[in-house]
């Protein structure tokens, strides 16, 4: 039982436009979120976290978005780069602060 | 300011044989996590070791097992392989008290059973 979900194994963006991540979880008890971003031969590297206690986080050119009440987030990357093209993980925690993973979505990043 | 480092980056082991992995935590960190990340899934969570002693575990059999050691580096364990224990094996470093679940992984172990 997926805990974390990510039901888009992929998404496909022309560069400068938006890119949305979308991440669904399950477990009420969660109260952080977390995105990582991997590259191919590489471990996953901390992108962008948000509190429960807000509903949107930005850095830069990421954001992410929180709705506890439908258990949603996702993370707008704008504009998109082709260096942005990466495997994005979402991710999240109780006060245990053992991260549970999605599966992950690809994102494709057209020059 | 060295980061999460993994040993060997790739092997190749036969289905009943044992395997260790090694890690060192990125400089000034207490605390290390083992994660195992199958074709197409994400990480899933083996365990956590600080003041070395295993503090969480997740759903691993007992051929899963660790150490660490009072340098803060870890190593983890596996016998009797499975060809369904093939997958990149992460580790994690963070400070304990830091209490986020911001972590900071190696480039992985990569163990195939053939």
């Amino acid at each position: 039982d997926q805990q974390v979900k990510q039901n888009s194994p992929s998404l496909s963006v022309q560069e400068g436009r938006i890119s949305i991540l979308n991440c669904d979880y399950t477990n009420s008890m969660f109260d952080y979120f977390l995105w990582y971003k991997k590259y191919p031969a590489e471990g996953p590297t901390f992108l962008i976290s948000i509190s429960s206690i807000k509903d949107k986080n930005e850095d830069g050119r990421f954001t992410v978005f929180l709705n506890k009440s439908a258990k949603h987030l996702s993370l707008h990357i704008v504009p998109s780069q082709p260096g942005d093209s990466a495997v994005y993980f979402c991710a999240a925690s109780e006060r245990s602060y053992i991260p549970t993973f999605g599966r992950g979505t690809s994102l494709i990043v057209h020059p | 300011d060295a980061g999460v480092t993994q040993s060997p980056t790739h092997l190749i082991k036969t289905r009943g044989q044992q395997v260790t992995l090694r890690c060192s935590p990125k400089s000034g960190h207490d605390t290390v996590s083992w994660y195992q990340q199958a074709l197409g899934q994400g990480p899933q969570f083996i365990f956590q070791y600080y003041e070395e002693e295993e503090r969480q575990r997740g759903n691993f059999p007992d051929r899963f097992s660790g150490h660490q050691f009072p340098n803060y580096s870890s190593e983890l364990n596996v016998n009797a392989l499975l060809l369904g224990d093939s997958a990149l094996y992460l580790c994690a470093s963070s400070l304990y008290r830091a209490n986020t679940g911001e972590l900071f992984f190696g480039e992985g172990s990569r163990l195939t059973v053939l």
